[in-house]
C-alpha cells in the first residue's frame, strides 16, 4: 500500500528542547515537502526536497532543518523549538514537481 | 506571494443533494489546480486536478470547473453521501516552472445532513 508515514503522531515538549519528526515514503517519489496546518491559514510549506541531497526553503522555514540522506526519508528536526511552532505537520511526496502528492496522516505538536 | 481563497468557509448540504464548493485564485499565470479532501484527523487526499488548457474535467461523482476569465474553479460533487463530509481545499501552482510548487486555501468545511 502506498504510504507516507509520519512519526511520531502526537508530542508535547518543552521550549529549547530539540526534535525530530520522521516521514518515510514507499513510492520510490522523488518529491518529498512538509507544511504545516494552523487554523485559518491553511497550508504553508517549511521545505522540500527534489531528490536526495537537494533542499530548499519553502513559505515559513525559520525555526526549522531538514535532510535528504536517503530517498525514502524527509526528517524534519527543530533545533530549538518555540511556542509558535506549535502546529499540524504534515509530510508529502509526489513522484515530481506539480502532481498530485500524497499526504501522511500529520503530527500535532505542542511546545510549551 | 499569491494565495487561493474559498468563497465559504463552511458549507451544508443534505444527504443525496449535490454540492459545490468554490474556489478562486488571483494568479492568472497558475497551470494546474488540485481539489484535496481531509477528514478530520487525516492528511489531505487527493480528489481530482484539472490544468488550465481545460474547462471541465469529471472524475467519479466529481466534476471540476475552470473559469480562467475570471480565476475561479469550483468542485461539484453528485448526490453527496455522509463519507463526504470533510475540508476541501484548492490548490494552484502558482511558481510555473519552478519546483516550490502548490499553495493551498484555506478549505471549505462540507457537513452533509441526514
Amino acid at each position: 500500500e502506498a504510504q507516507v508515514t509520519q512519526n511520531p503522531r502526537y508530542l508535547i515538549t518543552v521550549t529549547g528542547k530539540k526534535l525530530t519528526v520522521t516521514c518515510s515514503q514507499n513510492m520510490n517519489h522523488e518529491y518529498m515537502s512538509w507544511y504545516r496546518q494552523d487554523p485559518g491559514l491553511g497550508l504553508r510549506q517549511i521545505y522540500y526536497s527534489m531528490n536526495v541531497e537537494v533542499t530548499d526553503k519553502g513559505d515559513v522555514p525559520e525555526g526549522y532543518k531538514v535532510s535528504r540522506k536517503e530517498k525514502r526519508n524527509f526528517p524534519l528536526i527543530l533545533e530549538s523549538p518555540s511556542p509558535n511552532q506549535t502546529s499540524l505537520y504534515f509530510c508529502a511526496s509526489s513522484y515530481e514537481r506539480g502532481r498530485p502528492q500524497h499526504f501522511g496522516d500529520g503530527t500535532r505538536l505542542s511546545i510549551l | 506571494g499569491e494565495s487561493v481563497g474559498l468563497h465559504l468557509p463552511t458549507l451544508s448540504v443534505q444527504e443525496g443533494d449535490n454540492s459545490i464548493i468554490n474556489c478562486a485564485y488571483s494568479n492568472s499565470a497558475s497551470d494546474y489546480f488540485i481539489w484535496y479532501k481531509q477528514e478530520s484527523g487525516k492528511g489531505p487526499q487527493f480528489i481530482i486536478d484539472i490544468r488550465s488548457n481545460m474547462d471541465k474535467r469529471q472524475g467519479q461523482r466529481v466534476t471540476v470547473l475552470l473559469n480562467k476569465t475570471v480565476k475561479h474553479l469550483s468542485l461539484q460533487i453528485a448526490a453527496t453521501q455522509p463519507g463526504d463530509s470533510a475540508v476541501y481545499f484548492c490548490a494552484e501552482n502558482p511558481y510555473s516552472g519552478s519546483a516550490r510548487q502548490l499553495t493551498f486555501g484555506s478549505g471549505t468545511q462540507l457537513t452533509v445532513l441526514p
